[in-house]
């Protein structure tokens, strides 16, 4: 079965400070990756999506980037962060291929809640 | 992909059905209904979806009107578990990105 990982869990980092997330997939094969952020009160926010090694578009401008350097692999990152970046970061991953109705969309890793202070 | 408008909030008894409406008057032919929902701290996780006909699973029954303008989700027994924001969304089902755009949602408040 498939599974996603994310980690840390919570992330408590100072404003101008670096930013690494990862989240990993296990059991499938070629998948479309998601990150998404969720401040506080508010709905998610597609951040960046990837349909392949080293392919990513980014929905929203920010000083945030993502790479993915393996299949599996997605990456979140910041060269310093801003107070504004605080939030709950979940990613995704979905099937990559042309969906059918037996699809279930995108299934979320478990979140790393990142602070800026 | 379409907008979809849901209540902001409703409150349910524990044991009765939650009728979760959703207005998606612009969708298109393409375009299927997804329901997901998120737990306070934890990721959405994906509950039904549905094209035009009326759907269930072992979590839900989605019903989708004949002129697909607008869905109810309904949970036949809610439980104080399903307390959480139900997001309703529509999506092209087809090519390869299959991105999903998070409204606002419905916050159900389950209550015993």
């Amino acid at each position: 079965s498939q599974t996603i990982h994310q980690w840390p869990a919570t992330l408590v980092q100072p404003v101008g400070s670096p930013l690494s997330l990862e989240c990993t997939v296990e059991g499938t094969s070629n998948p479309n990756l998601y990150w998404y952020r969720q401040a506080a009160g508010r709905g998610l926010q597609l951040l960046f999506y990837s349909v392949g090694i080293g392919q990513i578009s980014s929905e929203v401008p920010q000083n945030l980037s993502a790479s993915r350097p393996q299949d599996r692999q997605f990456i979140l990152s910041s060269k310093k962060l801003l107070l504004s970046d605080s939030g709950f970061y979940l990613c995704a991953w979905g099937i990559a291929a042309p969906l059918t109705v037996g699809s279930r969309g995108q299934f979320f890793g478990p979140g790393t809640r990142l602070t800026v202070l | 992909d379409a907008k979809t408008t849901q209540p902001p909030s409703m409150d349910c008894a524990e044991g009765r059905a939650a009728n979760l409406p959703c207005n998606h008057s612009t969708i298109s032919g393409n375009e299927y209904v997804y329901w997901y929902r998120q737990i306070h701290s934890q990721g959405p996780q994906y509950i039904i979806h549905g094209l035009k006909n009326n759907e269930t699973n072992e979590m839900a029954s989605l019903i989708i009107t004949e002129d697909r303008k607008s869905s109810t989700l309904i949970l036949p027994h809610a439980t104080l578990r399903d307390t959480a924001v139900y997001y309703c969304i529509v999506r092209v089902a087809t090519g390869s990105q299959g991105n999903l755009i998070f409204g606002k949602g419905t916050k159900l408040s389950v209550k015993p």
